[in-house]
């Protein structure tokens, strides 16, 4: 089984809410990553999680909030979004992140619009 | 540092083979290729090492010139569900998370 799950698959949400988003694996990976993806551009990093441990933020505002309860579930918390930062949210989750060339396994994402 | 795709895009006809290229100014420890159907989540095809290991799916080839920095994708005898945009993403260093480059779209028509 190489499934990671994400939900919700949509959501809208005003600029004044809180929303989480969750995703979740059970592959037994000790790393999982936020990426964020624009329409027609690639993923882009947002954070990266290693043994339930914040490892890499790429300089993520902080109204986006990581949070890894344990090491199968992956959160990220939405706080006074501006509408640029509507988007496809992905999850991925590897082996591990600090092993050169293990495959990242990615959720189906979590569409966002910020109205 | 993006990793830079060729060609843009690209259309094909079913049986048609096509290549997408992949190069960094940067020193590579791997290159990772996956294809993305619009609405959907990347969906992963091949890693490819320096010194020459690579893992991904059988049907799928790929090359790696570590002094070139260079990967490209081989997509022969194409089929309908080869559609979608190819990435290809890259480790920085040891122990990173992936750099995508822009994409490539590839449509195969009928």
């Amino acid at each position: 089984d190489t499934e990671v799950t994400q939900t919700p698959k949509h959501l809208v949400m005003g600029m004044t809410n809180k929303k989480s988003l969750k995703c979740e694996q059970h592959m037994g990976h000790r790393a999982m990553y936020w990426y964020k993806q624009k329409a027609k551009k690639p993923p882009e990093l947002m954070f990266v999680y290693s043994y339930e441990k914040l490892s890499i933020n790429e300089s993520v505002p902080s109204r986006f909030s990581p949070e890894c309860p344990n090491s199968s579930l992956l959160n990220l918390h939405l706080h006074a979004l501006q509408p640029e930062d509507s988007a496809l949210y992905l999850c991925a989750s590897s082996q591990d992140s600090h092993v050169v060339g293990e495959t990242q396994y990615f959720g189906p994402g979590t569409r966002l619009l910020v109205l | 540092q993006q990793p830079v795709q060729s060609p843009q895009a690209v259309i094909l006809r079913e049986g048609e083979d096509a290549v997408i290229n992949c190069s960094s100014s940067k020193a590579l420890y791997s290159v990772h290729w996956y294809r993305q159907k619009h609405g959907e989540a990347p969906v992963f095809l091949m890693i490819l090492l320096k010194g020459g290991e690579q893992k991904g799916h059988e049907k799928i080839s790929a090359s790696f010139n570590e002094k070139k920095q260079q990967s490209s994708l081989y997509l022969t005898a194409s089929q309908l569900s080869y559609s979608g945009t190819y990435f290809c993403g890259t480790e920085k260093n040891s122990g990173y998370a992936l750099n995508f480059g822009k994409g490539t779209s590839l449509l195969v028509t009928p």
